[in-house]
């Protein structure tokens, strides 16, 4: 069964550090997503990527952060200057179509030191 | 914003019982989609289910099905013959049709007792 893989599982990063977090979403699927998750909250929305173009963000996706799809299976976040705050683990989803269900990757836990 | 609330912080259920998860949901929209993910101890998300609001027959996906009120804004997740590894914490989402944006509630943390 396809699924969306991350990498790295793990990333631990000095504060003021750029970091980029990488996904390779289902292949067939249009939509991309960036949520994340501070530990003990719930899953929030950061950004949606179509078409080559980010098609909606939420207010926590600032000028930090960054997507990109470099080629035609990789879609990476990249946070320019982490802080502490940042910390938290880091969900790429994709889905095939605008109204279907989002499938997850298994995450990228990012620790901001 | 679309809100989103589960007020069961935590719940049990014996092994082999059923148990139901709340959510609520607030929306001034008709057309939308409901899920339910589920995040075990390794924190991947995990699909368990989904409802078009459109569709007025409650979803069903094996020992899972909801109970979705459209007038109430009340779409609760039933587990029937409950298993440990149904131990897990449960996320309800919210979807609007034209919008790319999920909105997940604060989640239920579901332990199973053998």
């Amino acid at each position: 069964e396809p699924e969306v893989t991350q990498t790295p599982s793990h990333q631990v990063t000095q504060m003021g550090q750029e970091v980029i977090l990488r996904c390779v979403p289902i292949s067939n699927h249009l939509y991309f997503y960036w949520y994340r998750q501070i530990l003990g909250q719930k899953v929030e929305f950061l950004v949606s990527f179509y078409n080559n173009e980010i098609s909606e963000k939420s207010e926590i996706f600032d000028d930090q952060f960054s997507v990109e799809r470099p080629d035609g299976s990789n879609f990476t976040l990249k946070i320019r200057s982490t802080k502490l705050e940042d910390s938290a683990m880091y969900f790429c989803a994709s889905s095939e179509w605008g109204g279907g269900a989002i499938f997850f990757g298994p995450g990228t836990r990012l620790t901001v030191l | 914003a679309q809100t989103v609330t589960q007020s069961q912080p935590e719940m049990s259920v014996q092994e082999a019982e059923t148990v139901t998860l709340s959510c609520t949901y607030d929306t001034s929209e008709s057309d939308y989609y409901l899920f339910w993910y589920k995040q075990p101890p390794s924190r991947q998300m995990i699909l368990v289910i989904r409802q078009e609001a459109y569709k007025q027959q409650n979803a069903t996906e094996n020992r899972f099905s909801v109970n979705f009120q459209k007038a109430a804004k009340s779409f609760s997740l039933k587990i029937s013959d409950s298993q440990l590894g149904d131990a897990a914490m449960y996320f309800c989402a919210y979807r609007s049709a034209v919008g790319n944006q999920f909105y997940f509630g604060t989640g239920t943390s579901l332990t199973v007792i053998p």
